[in-house]
């Protein structure tokens, strides 16, 4: 099984729906990234959160909002959808341990969810 | 943290080695070097990350710059899968934010 599962994988909706994206992750990690990424681009993320009550906007999160129901659950709602969100949207973990003194957390990533907004 | 250039595309046939650059002049002392790559339809994965001293593992070798102002992934021997965009990314390794700053990466395209 999956450790950083995404769902839906693939959806379409029309502007100004309201969609949730949402991601589990069975690796115990504490944080966790909701990122995008367009086409023939590199991702850009949109918002994190370290823990349960820990929740931070990231570069691009103008149109998002995020909720961290618990530990291994992190949800990214798009309020009202706009073509322009259309987009490749990735959940990544990590965890917060330090190694050798360092925070060095590598980070897994979801399968992705292709969403398309009309 | 600093920025990376990698260039846009690299050809490879397969099962010869690849030598994937990346330069980061603006690199800070506290800066780790990272690689991720993309398969096609995949989320990133991590391949490898270094600081000043040269690293292998099973996936991959980077070498760095004395300097530290550039460094290379190294595929000793390229295979079909190993086609992706790779990315280079610089993290400081004092930054509890744990954030990855992808930019465009290198695509690479492996020849049978």
């Amino acid at each position: 099984d999956a450790d950083v599962t995404q769902t839906p994988r693939n959806r379409i909706t029309k502007t100004g729906k309201r969609i949730m994206l949402e991601c589990s992750q069975t690796k115990g990690h504490d944080r966790m990234y909701w990122y995008r990424q367009d086409p023939g681009l590199g991702l850009r993320l949109i918002y994190y959160s370290f823990d349960v009550k820990d929740i931070n906007k990231g570069e691009i999160s103008d149109g998002y909002s995020v909720s961290r129901q618990a530990q291994a659950k992190f949800s990214l709602s798009l309020e009202s959808a706009i073509p322009n969100q259309t987009a490749l949207y990735f959940c990544a973990t990590s965890d917060s341990l330090k190694r050798d003194r360092v925070t060095y957390n590598e980070q897994f990533f979801g399968p992705g969810t292709r969403l398309t907004v009309l | 943290d600093a920025k990376t250039t990698q260039p846009n595309s690299m050809e490879s046939n397969e099962e010869e080695p690849v030598h994937l650059p990346c330069n980061h002049s603006t690199i800070s002392g506290t800066d780790y070097i990272h690689w991720y790559r993309q398969l096609p339809s995949q989320g990133p994965e991590y391949v490898i990350h270094g600081l000043t001293s040269n690293v292998n593992n099973r996936m991959a070798s980077l070498a760095i710059a004395e300097d530290r102002k550039s460094s290379t992934l190294i595929l000793h021997r390229a295979t079909l899968r190993d086609a992706a965009v790779y990315y280079c990314i610089l993290r400081d390794f004092g930054n509890a934010g744990n954030m990855l700053t992808f930019g465009g990466g290198t695509r690479l395209m492996v020849k049978p």
